[in-house]
């Protein structure tokens, strides 16, 4: 059974950082590239990052271009998010998603997390 | 960017009744549309890949169609059960992007 569980939201002010991670199980992880996918509050979804399989390959949305990282730990089945400089339109629920290809479109979302609550305010 | 436009935002039918939800991409994308179900407090599911392909273990009732720019999801009689908000997603360019939800409520 495909499991993906993420942790490290919690309340930063504007300006911090934040690391969210997300735990993979049931699936040969380098196989799959894997996403980030957010959701502010009462509104719809939105692509935040992706990244191959190999983890040679990195994407990102425009909003979050040169403040979030993504990354991967093979040895540890798990992909990161690092956030920084974050803002209060960065809060969302970040959901760890799993792509349905190793590498490169077209591919779709076919397992998600239960997600992590960010929240940027003072 | 490609902005896929669905139609209506909000939906409320009677049970066993046909529901149909359109996504209009503003540029041709082929089939690389993909259709999400929401429900309330929970994380999205796939439902439909790649246009018409439905995911592994989704009902039959639900069923997608179209290519190029127009695309359908169909939940053919709807239950208690698919009260949700269902998004379109396309997966022809990057960066990704997702339609704005169309909420399906009973009436």
């Amino acid at each position: 059974e495909v499991q993906l569980m993420e942790s490290g939201g919690g309340l930063v002010q504007p300006g911090e950082s934040l690391k969210l991670s997300c735990a993979a199980s049931g699936f040969k992880f380098n196989d799959f590239a894997m996403a980030w996918v957010r959701q502010a509050p009462g509104k719809g979804l939105e692509w935040v990052s992706d990244i191959a399989g190999s983890g040679a390959s990195t994407y990102y949305a425009d909003s979050v271009k040169g403040r979030f990282t993504i990354s991967s730990d093979r040895s540890k089945n798990t992909v990161y998010l690092q956030m920084r400089s974050l803002r209060g339109e960065d809060t969302a629920v970040y959901y760890c998603v799993r792509a349905s290809a190793v590498v490169g479109l077209p591919f779709s979302f076919d397992f998600w997390g239960q997600g992590t609550r960010v929240t940027v305010s003072s | 960017e490609i902005v896929l436009t669905q139609s209506p935002d909000f939906q409320s039918v009677a049970l066993k009744e046909k529901v149909t939800i359109t996504c209009r991409a503003s540029h041709s994308i082929g089939t690389s549309l993909h259709w999400y179900q929401q429900k309330p407090d929970q994380s999205p599911k796939l439902l439909i890949k790649y246009a018409s392909q439905s995911f592994s273990g989704v009902p039959s009732r639900f069923s997608g169609s179209g290519s190029g720019t127009h695309f359908t999801l169909t939940i053919d009689g709807l239950e208690a059960e698919d009260v949700a908000t269902y998004f379109c997603q396309q997966s022809s360019s990057r960066p990704l992007t997702f339609g704005g939800g169309t909420k399906v409520d009973v009436k």
